[in-house]
């Protein structure tokens, strides 16, 4: 059975702060990784990509530790409308992704 | 460019009736297509995928059908909807190891 694991959180953050998700997997033979942003009653949408030797997308940095079979999401300096839910998300195939239950972070002013 | 077309954006249906819901993909040859639930308070649980016309493949037991008439079209159906049906059903698309793009979803309640 593949699985994806997260804390729910929610993490409440100051607005400005640097906060970090994990995330593990179940599969070590999964060769996809990424990241979803979920807003509240909306669609999941690709924040970004997660490659092994490790990605920063502006504020966003995303980190694969394959021995450990973990992800990471790192977030600088962060803003009010970084408030949603952080999918992890992990895959290997045509038969689709597995998807974490989510990260609820709420960016407080 | 793609887009994902997924309609209707809201749904109520008493129990006991059928359900069609469609996806449609617009800008792209030969996606692979997924039906995905999101329960409330719970993740995303993938139904069925299809890697082309006329195939299908359902990971859980359900009460639900899926079938692809046409390269870029992808229904969600049953014939009698129970109470735990209810959630907010999402299309996707991939040709790829790059992510799936999800429709805006239809959320169903069941009453």
């Amino acid at each position: 059975r593949k699985e994806v694991e997260q804390d729910p959180g929610p993490f409440n953050v100051p607005e400005g702060a640097t906060v970090a998700f994990n995330c593990t997997y179940s599969n070590s033979a999964s060769q996809s990784f990424f990241w979803y942003r979920q807003d509240c009653r909306k669609e999941p949408k690709l924040l970004m990509s997660v490659y092994s030797s490790g990605n920063e997308d502006g504020r966003f940095t995303a980190q694969l530790n394959r021995a450990s079979q973990y992800i990471s999401l790192l977030i600088r300096d962060s803003k009010l409308s970084d408030s949603a839910t952080y999918l992890c998300v992990v895959g290997g195939g045509a038969d689709g992704l597995t998807f974490g239950k989510g990260t609820h972070l709420i960016i407080q002013p | 460019s793609q887009t994902i077309h997924q309609w209707p954006a809201t749904l109520v249906q008493p129990v006991g009736s059928p359900l069609s819901l469609e996806c449609t993909v617009e800008g792209t040859s030969n996606p692979n297509l997924y039906w995905y639930r999101q329960a409330a308070g719970r993740g995303l649980q993938l139904l069925f995928y299809s890697v082309g016309i006329g195939q299908i493949s359902s990971e859980v037991p359900q009460n639900l059908s899926a079938s692809r008439p046409q390269d870029r079209q992808f229904i969600l159906s049953s014939k009698k909807l129970l109470l735990s049906d209810s959630g907010f059903y999402l299309c996707a698309w991939s040709t790829g190891g790059y992510g799936y793009t999800f429709g805006s979803g239809t959320r169903l309640t069941v009453v």
